[in-house]
Formats: structure tokens, sequence, C-alpha cells
């Protein structure tokens, strides 16, 4: 297993709602990204943070935002939930090097709105 | 857009077959491309990658095949055993961050 951990585990909001999802990258990493992986489907990238900045986002709305902590640590927030919203939160913790970082996920949020 | 394309979506062998899986990206500038294996429930893991340097690597049962001009990548497994039953997804990275995920295979091994 990986040294990339994430909280909650599961999760059951109401559209409309907002959550914070955490990430805890595995030491010595100062890159993060985030994916939602719907059931059944690959992983879409949501965004990535390198040394608390954004360094690159996907094809999500606004509404989909993050923060990376000095510690490395990182969040996912969603805003106004919506029912295509249920999905897995994966994140994926990586240390800048060449460009051909491995990522290390986590075992991921399962996120539930209603 | 970047798109990665991803076949076949199931595919089922019977043990000790070879098992081939075929991805097609669209982003020439996609550089790295990386292969995962997602068991139920659990975390995606990096079985084996490429670099767009690279033809091809072998690992074990394991190999990755890049041809850059076609923008195609293929995953082989030699003897596939009863535990190589999981959901593979081949994937390319772009800007040398964005990873785009293929829509996986769902990879039966029977006893």
């Amino acid at each position: 297993e990986t040294g990339v951990t994430q909280s909650p585990t599961h999760l059951i909001k109401t559209r409309g709602q907002q959550v914070t999802l955490r990430c805890s990258s595995q030491s010595g990493h100062n890159t993060v990204s985030w994916y939602q992986q719907a059931l059944g489907q690959g992983p879409q990238f949501i965004f990535q943070y390198y040394r608390e900045e954004e360094n690159g986002r996907g094809n999500f709305p606004p509404r989909f935002s993050g923060l990376q902590f000095p510690n490395y640590s990182s969040e996912l927030n969603v805003n106004a939930l919506e029912l295509d919203d249920s999905a897995l939160y994966l994140c994926a913790s990586s240390l800048r090097s060449d460009g051909f970082d491995e990522q290390f996920f986590g075992p991921g949020t399962r996120l539930t709105v209603l | 857009g970047e798109n990665v394309e991803q076949h076949p979506s199931t595919l089922s062998v019977q043990e000790g077959d070879s098992a081939v899986i075929k991805c097609t990206y669209s982003d020439s500038a996609s550089n790295y491309f990386p292969w995962y294996k997602q068991e139920l429930g659990k975390r995606p893991q990096l079985i084996i990658d490429i670099r767009s340097n690279v033809g091809e690597k072998k690992d074990q049962r394991i190999a990755v095949t890049l041809n850059k001009t076609a923008k195609h990548f293929s995953l082989h497994i030699t003897e596939t055993q009863p535990e190589d039953s999981a959901v593979y997804f081949c994937a390319a990275i772009v800007g040398g961050f964005k990873t785009i995920f293929g829509a996986g295979t769902r990879l039966f091994v029977k006893a």
C-alpha cells in the first residue's frame, strides 16, 4: 500500500450542499492531483497542486476547488453538489522531478449525492 | 481535446493465455504512458510505464509497446493467472502534469 491517505472513506450529501475531502500525501511528495472516478469509468483529472499552487486543471467547473497546505496535504472542495457529483474521488501524490513522476494513489472517498 | 481510447472494454482469457489491451491517444505532446491495475474496491496501482523515447519495456510477464507515429500503445500480459483479473487503465500524461485515463478494460482470467 502507498503512504497516501484520504478522509473520509464514505460520505453522503444532499443536492446543493458543500463537501470537503482531504488527502495526506506520501512523505516527501510535493505534488498532488485529484481525480473523479464515476462507476465503471476511468479517473477524470480535476486539478493538480504543486507547492501550494494550482498547476493545471481539467474540464471541471469552478465549484470544484482545492488547496494544498505547507505540509503538502490537500483538500478538494465541491460547492452546490449535483447528483452527477456522486463518484469515487481519488487523490494521488508524487514528487515532481523530471516530468515522468510516478503517482501514488490514495484509497479514495466515495461520495454519494442524494 | 485530449482523449485516450482503450479497447477492449472487457477481455476474458483462459489461465496461461496472453492478454493484450490497446490504447490510442490524441495529443502528440503526450510523453509518458503509465498503466494501472485496479482491483474491486481498491486504489489504482501502477504496474508498468513507458516514456516517449522508448519503444518497448518489459517487466517479467508484463510488457508495454509504444508507437508514437501512430499514437498507439499496448499492454501485453503473458501466462495470465487468476490474480491478474482486475480492471486495467492506460493513461497519457499531457503537459507534464495532466493525466488522461482510458475508460478501462475489465480482464477476467478463467482458471
